[in-house]
């Protein structure tokens, strides 16, 4: 898989815009990037994916730069049920089995 | 989460017994997977299953074996169980159509003492 690397944690206030970086500089061409998340003590929770175009969903909102060497998870109004860890994951090309790393550790602030 | 179970939730067990963690899933998907997660190595894949009686290992299999014989179970087995396999264990599913979209279950906390 390409290597991904996150900031080990971040704080943001409630109410604002959370926005957790990921540097992927070796990605392919062909692959994705996913995001996903693990509320204390749960399942890790899918947030969403994208190949090179920006993404918006329900949850959250992707952007991927150009070059596709990294991109942005934005939270657009966080909550307090939006602490958690966030992974970003890039797996190889036609790789069946995603790989976490230890993630992002966001904390939001009341 | 939805359309998937895992028991039992908590399991105590001794050195050297043989324990078995279930995995059930009511969407029909063709992948399941499993993980454990310990402290400061984020979660780790044991096994993972593409199909009934179809499957392969992951990074750390040593230790484990895994059984599907329904498309809605897949089961792992620690054959003689270490305290180095305390751990949480986290059981995945994917339909065959997407890359995306792995939905886990509420894990397995299993004590090995």
């Amino acid at each position: 898989d390409a290597k991904t690397t996150q900031p080990t944690s971040m704080d943001c206030a409630e109410g604002r815009a959370a926005n957790l970086p990921c540097n992927h500089s070796t990605i392919s061409g062909n692959e994705y990037v996913y995001w996903y998340r693990q509320i204390h003590s749960q399942g890790p929770q899918y947030i969403i994916h994208g190949l090179k175009n920006n993404e918006t969903n329900e949850m959250a909102s992707l952007i991927i730069t150009e070059d596709r060497k990294s991109s942005t998870l934005i939270l657009p109004h966080a909550t307090l049920r939006d602490t958690a860890v966030y992974y970003c994951i890039v797996p190889n090309f036609g790789n069946e089995k995603l790989t976490f790393g230890t993630g992002t550790r966001l904390t939001i602030i009341p | 989460d939805a359309g998937i179970t895992q028991s039992p939730r908590h399991k105590v067990t001794e050195t050297g017994t043989p324990v078995t963690l279930r995995c059930h899933q009511t969407e029909n998907h063709r992948y399941m997977y499993w993980y454990r997660q310990d402290p400061g190595h984020g979660l780790r894949l044991i096994h993972y299953s593409y199909g009934v009686k179809d499957t392969d290992k992951g990074e750390v299999s040593d230790g484990y074996s895994v059984s599907r014989s329904k498309t809605e179970d897949f089961l792992l087995t620690l054959e003689s169980a270490t305290s180095s396999q305390t751990s949480v264990y986290f059981c995945a599913m994917r339909p065959a159509t997407t890359n995306y979209g792995y939905t886990f279950g509420s894990g397995t906390r299993l004590t090995v003492v």
